[in-house]
């Protein structure tokens, strides 16, 4: 069955230090997205992307955050500049064309600790 | 602004008893709707979806869920809860925009 990698699995960072999150979405999706889940909270939408373009992003997305496919297969999540509040799990997600039959298909998260 | 609102924040069962987690949400247009489980340590999986058609849908794991179309629920349910069971549970709503909202999750606890 067709899978979202994200890497790494965790990463630890200073805070004010920038980290990029990979993702590679699954291969025929055209939608991405990226979620993020503070410990003990509920999953949060942070942005979705199409047509290498953002074409939604909640108010947690603000210009510290950048999202980018830089060549065909990958899918990142620059945060500029780290805060301690930015500690969580973000996940990618891909769905297909029509938005499909299959909801999202989430990847394995990344766990971002800033110290 | 739709929502999604899921009833139970913490729910304790023993095994082989009957689970019901209720979720209710609030768009009037035409929605997809899904139940998320996050096992200890783990990714969100999906565990079933409705899109049309029979509002009972049959997940994996023993999972069914009702889809309401009057009382906007999406109530899932398993007649006989395991311990492996044990997991959050998130109910989600795609509308048109194709963007997913979830509900603040249910941790679900099942004894031995």
């Amino acid at each position: 069955e067709p899978e979202v990698t994200q890497t790494p699995s965790h990463q630890v960072t200073q805070m004010g230090q920038e980290v990029i999150l990979r993702c590679v979405p699954i291969s025929n999706h055209l939608y991405f997205y990226w979620y993020r889940q503070i410990l003990g909270q509920k999953v949060e939408f942070l942005v979705s992307f199409y047509n290498n373009e953002i074409s939604e992003k909640s108010e947690i997305f603000d210009d510290q955050f950048s999202v980018e496919r830089p060549d065909g297969s990958n899918f990142t999540l620059k945060i500029r500049s780290t805060k301690l509040e930015d500690s969580a799990m973000y996940f990618c997600a891909s769905s297909d064309p029509a938005g499909g039959d299959y909801g999202y298909t989430f990847g394995s998260g990344t766990r971002l600790t800033v110290v | 602004a739709q929502s999604v609102s899921q009833h139970n924040h913490h729910v304790i069962l023993s095994e082989a008893a009957s689970l019901e987690l209720g979720c209710n949400y609030s768009y009037g247009g035409t929605v997809n709707l899904f139940w998320y489980v996050q096992y200890p340590g783990q990714h969100l999986q999906l565990l079933l979806k409705y899109f049309s058609g029979d509002p009972l849908v049959k997940g994996i794991k023993g999972f069914e869920a009702e889809f309401i179309k009057s009382k906007f629920s999406f109530n899932l349910r398993k007649p006989s809860v395991q311990w492996s069971d044990t997991a959050e549970y998130f109910c989600a709503v795609r509308n048109r925009d194709d963007k997913i909202i979830f509900g603040k999750g249910t941790r679900l606890h099942i004894l031995p």
